[in-house]
């Protein structure tokens, strides 16, 4: 089971807006940066967000993330077909010593 | 470029140990900024990371697995290994090696393709 919780899948159409929650709680992302990661099928994950809400450069504006307290959203606005992938979230856990931690992943489908 | 590249065998045996290397280029390993990671992912499941080795040497793993993983480098190689004691058919998983910045909040930037290690007799 993950530390962090995500929703196991979510779906909507092409051109539609959708968003992703992630849960955690003050050890983890209560105090520490949210990461987001793409994973299309076959693939290894990559950074789509970090720092809570930055896109690192080729990432486009579509991708969006926030984070309040101890939950994080990932939004992703003009859904396109190629956006079908699993999204995780992740961060550090300070809790006992650093500890990275992720969700468990929701699969994307754009019906 | 900044690569990573994950290499090991690909089947052990059950209490076999598994030695993992993750070979990098475009950037030190004693860089301050930065540290790799071990993660894995058993097939149609989700990321589990294990392990963690900054610039410092300092190491940290995951706390389920601690008693069976050790992670080390060698700077000169740009080589960061992990070894993983008596191996089980439940660890059947991609490996991946994967870098974390300062500059991008310790997130995971740049991620190896991952290497699948099946564990069977």
């Amino acid at each position: 089971q993950s530390v962090l919780t995500q929703p196991p899948s979510v779906s909507a159409a092409p051109g539609q807006k959708v968003t992703i929650s992630c849960s955690g709680s003050s050890s983890n992302i209560g105090n520490n940066y949210v990461s987001w990661y793409q994973q299309l099928p076959g693939t290894a994950p990559k950074l789509l967000i970090y720092e809570n809400n930055k896109r690192p450069s080729g990432i486009p504006d579509r991708f969006s993330g926030s984070k309040s307290g101890t939950s994080a959203t990932l939004g992703i606005t003009g859904l396109q077909t190629g956006d079908e992938a699993d999204y995780y979230c992740g961060t550090w856990d300070s809790s006992l010593s650093a500890l990275a931690v992720f969700g468990g992943g929701t699969q994307l489908t754009v019906l | 470029q900044v690569t990573l590249k994950e290499s090991g065998p690909v089947l052990v045996k059950p209490t076999e140990t598994l030695t993992l290397t993750c070979t990098v280029s475009g950037f030190s390993l004693s860089n301050a900024r930065m540290g790799v990671s071990w993660i894995r992912q058993p097939p149609g499941k989700a990321l589990e990371w294990l392990a963690h080795i900054f610039s410092n040497d300092e190491k940290s793993y995951s706390t389920s697995l601690k008693s069976r993983l050790t992670i080390s480098k060698d700077t000169s190689k740009s080589q960061v290994v992990l070894t993983m004691t008596n191996m089980d058919p439940v660890d059947t998983a991609t490996y991946y090696c994967a870098r974390a910045t300062v500059t991008t909040g310790d997130a995971f930037d740049i991620w190896g393709q991952g290497t699948m290690v099946t564990v069977s007799s």
